[in-house]
């Protein structure tokens, strides 16, 4: 069974910095992009990066491009995502999301639970 | 940046009944179009994929199609487990990824 679990969210001030880890389980990590979707509660989900299998591909939404990065272990099955100057609209649900794995880019096959990031004073 | 609009906004109908949801992008996209259908207290599920491919588990009353910029969702007799929101997603073009905003279906 699929398992990706999330940590790292909280409550953190604007212009703060906060890094998720996600652990995977389940399946050959090393054969699938993931990528970190979030959603604030009532919006729909919002895309905010990926990262290929071989860390060869990465990409970011314009939104968190120059703020967020993305990193991935295939030996520990991990991908963090390291988020530096916060924002009050960075606040919502993360998610660690695997991908089909159909070669990049696939649609989403799999989701953490999440972990709430919020951003307030 | 690609923008999905996806209408209607809700649907309100009854079980047995069909619904067609609709998707636009703002660019051809076309075959990379996705559908996922999400529950109160749950994260997204994978219906469709590359516009018309049933993901492993979605029932058959579930269909996809589409070309160019346009996507449909139909489903074909709704079941009481069905009404939920559903979002297209296009994976096609940079930023690669992105979601509309979500058709409600209801109880009507």
């Amino acid at each position: 069974e699929v398992q990706l679990v999330e940590s790292g969210g909280g409550l953190v001030q604007p212009g703060r910095s906060l890094r998720l880890s996600c652990a995977a389980s389940g399946f050959t990590f090393g054969d699938y992009a993931m990528h970190w979707v979030r959603q604030a509660p009532g919006k729909g989900p919002e895309w905010v990066s990926g990262i290929s299998w071989n860390s060869g591909t990465i990409d970011y939404a314009d939104s968190v491009k120059g703020r967020f990065t993305i990193s991935r272990d295939n030996a520990k099955k991990f991908v963090s995502l390291q988020m530096n100057s916060l924002r009050a609209e960075d606040t919502a649900f993360y998610y660690c999301v695997k991908d089909t794995g159909n070669g990049w880019p696939s649609p989403f096959q799999d989701w953490g639970q999440g972990t709430l990031v919020s951003v307030s004073s | 940046e690609i923008v999905l609009t996806q209408s209607p906004g809700t649907l309100s109908l009854s079980p047995g009944e069909g619904a067609t949801l609709s998707c636009r992008a703002s660019q051809s996209v076309s075959p990379f179009f996705a559908w996922y259908q999400q529950k109160p207290g749950q994260t997204p599920r994978l219906l469709i994929y590359d516009t018309s491919t049933r993901s492993t588990g979605t029932p058959d009353r579930f269909s996809g199609s589409g070309s160019g910029t346009d996507c449909t969702l139909t489903i074909s007799r709704l079941e009481p487990e069905d009404f939920a929101v559903y979002y297209c997603q296009q994976y096609g073009r940079t930023p690669t990824w992105t979601f509309g905003q979500g058709t409600k279906v209801e109880i009507k």
